[in-house]
């Protein structure tokens, strides 16, 4: 078990671009979670997956964001035409339902820059 | 609605001293979890300690303690015997209704050698 992966770590693009960012949870965790992190703030929650179904999502996901996780397995979100204030990291996290106190596990990150 | 709430943009300690920073919340509902998180420069989240509202002892891990004060709804992180590896973004977050995370703003630590 190698941990949460997410891919690609950075990603530069030009507004208006789509883009499209991964994530592999541990095999055994059946919750994925979506963050973002502006520069010098803390993560904010986007949306939330148990097993394939997505069981939330939070305002901050407008229309231009869709996340999905085929398989409850890898999960992936997307953003269409992008917009600079779209820059930030990316986080994304796994868990156990039943072991919410401390199974919480992140992935590096994938740094989203648009110019 | 559920808040955390982080004072401190910054804060600097003497290497081999103890730090204190600081965690408001603010939640309605009788069960929740406390959660402080490490940042270094590379960007992971790493867990450090986890209090639980209806754990009767401070959590400790390690140099790490957690000083929970129910009634002033405080959960503030101690690191004992400062070492220059901790320099990081530390976060204080609770755990929200389905489980996401709500953190705070974050105290971004520089240990003095």
């Amino acid at each position: 078990d190698t941990g949460v992966s997410q891919d690609p770590r950075h990603k530069i693009t030009k507004r208006g671009q789509n883009v499209t960012f991964r994530c592999d949870p541990i095999s055994e965790h059946n919750r994925l979670y979506w963050y973002r992190q502006t520069l010098g703030q803390g993560p904010e929650f986007l949306t939330y997956f148990q097993n394939e179904a997505q069981l939330e999502k939070s305002r901050l996901l407008s229309d231009r964001f869709s996340a999905e996780r085929p398989k409850g397995s890898f999960s992936t979100l997307e953003i269409q035409r992008t917009e600079q204030g779209d820059s930030a990291m990316y986080l994304c996290a796994s868990s156990f339902r039943a072991d919410l106190d401390y199974g919480y596990t992140f992935g590096s990150g994938t740094r989203l820059t648009v110019v | 609605a559920q808040k955390i709430t982080q004072t401190q943009p910054g804060m600097f300690v003497q290497e081999k001293e103890a730090v204190t920073l600081d965690c408001t919340y603010d939640t309605s509902d009788p069960s929740y979890g406390l959660f402080w998180y490490k940042q270094p420069s590379s960007g992971e989240m790493i867990f450090l300690i986890y209090q639980g509202s209806y754990d009767q002892q401070n959590a400790t891990e390690g140099r790490y303690s957690l000083n929970f004060q129910k009634a002033r709804k405080s959960a503030n992180l101690v690191i004992s015997a400062s070492q220059l590896g901790d320099s990081a973004m530390y976060f204080c977050a609770m755990r929200a209704r389905g489980g996401k995370l709500i953190f705070g703003q974050g105290t971004e630590l520089s240990v003095k050698p």
